[in-house]
């Protein structure tokens, strides 16, 4: 159980093109979803925080009106890169949550790697 | 990165020796957890530990957690060659057990 699954696992696109990930949870509904983006050989950074029905919280140094997120359903969370360019290329992952009292159950996708040319 | 740092960097060893990996955080939290990615994949979670606990087991890791120096260890004993990948520790926070940040990672290369 607690799979989650991410579309496109790869994409190739335009600078200036917008490109949409979806993150699906497909056998639990989660609370919340995570956006995380990783450059090549570095960690994984937290980009923003996403509740179902409510607006994306960003990490400081993101910028919303860039990475569009819309978590339309329990089961559902889009990021949208806007207008992409060559320095947005990265591996983007996005985790669903369970949380439950003082412990959070993150469960990671596939990943998404995103070539902007 | 957002929390901490791992060290080493990067660590090469023979299968069947052990290997250790390290975690510091800047926070308090309530968990750590240790994740490991293949090159180009998704996380795989090993374990997790909780802030009242030092040390945990789960086959072949063992993990250990000093909150007062704010360090982790990750042990991973009798490697093999699929254990290589990057080891990566997450932490939460005391004020938002739901959000994770992961340290900079330890590459582990298990040389058959």
């Amino acid at each position: 159980g607690a799979v989650v699954s991410q579309h496109p696992s790869r994409v190739i696109c335009k600078s200036g093109t917008s490109v949409k990930i979806e993150c699906r949870s497909l056998d639990f509904q989660a609370t919340t979803m995570f956006w995380y983006r990783q450059f090549p050989k570095q960690s994984l950074m937290l980009m923003a925080t996403s509740n179902e029905g409510s607006k994306a919280t960003y990490e400081q140094g993101v910028e919303k009106d860039k990475f569009l997120i819309n978590h339309a359903s329990l089961t559902l969370s889009t990021l949208t890169v806007t207008s992409a360019h060559p320095e947005d290329s990265s591996f983007y992952i996005c985790s669903a949550s369970i949380a439950s009292t003082l412990r959070s159950e993150q469960y990671f996708g596939p990943g998404t790697r995103l070539t902007v040319t | 990165s957002q929390q901490g740092e791992e060290d080493p960097q990067a660590l090469s060893i023979q299968e069947g020796e052990n290997a250790t990996m390290n975690c510091s955080y800047k926070t308090s939290i309530n968990n750590l957890q240790w994740y490991r990615q293949n090159s180009g994949r998704g996380l795989v979670h090993l374990i997790l530990i909780r802030s009242n606990e030092r040390e945990k087991h789960s086959g072949r890791l063992r993990v250990t957690l000093d909150t007062s120096k704010k360090s982790s260890s990750l042990l991973i004993t009798a490697s093999r060659a699929a254990d290589t990948a990057s080891y990566f520790c997450a932490t939460d926070s005391r004020d938002n057990f739901n959000k994770f940040y992961f340290g900079s990672g330890t590459k582990l290369n298990v040389k058959p």
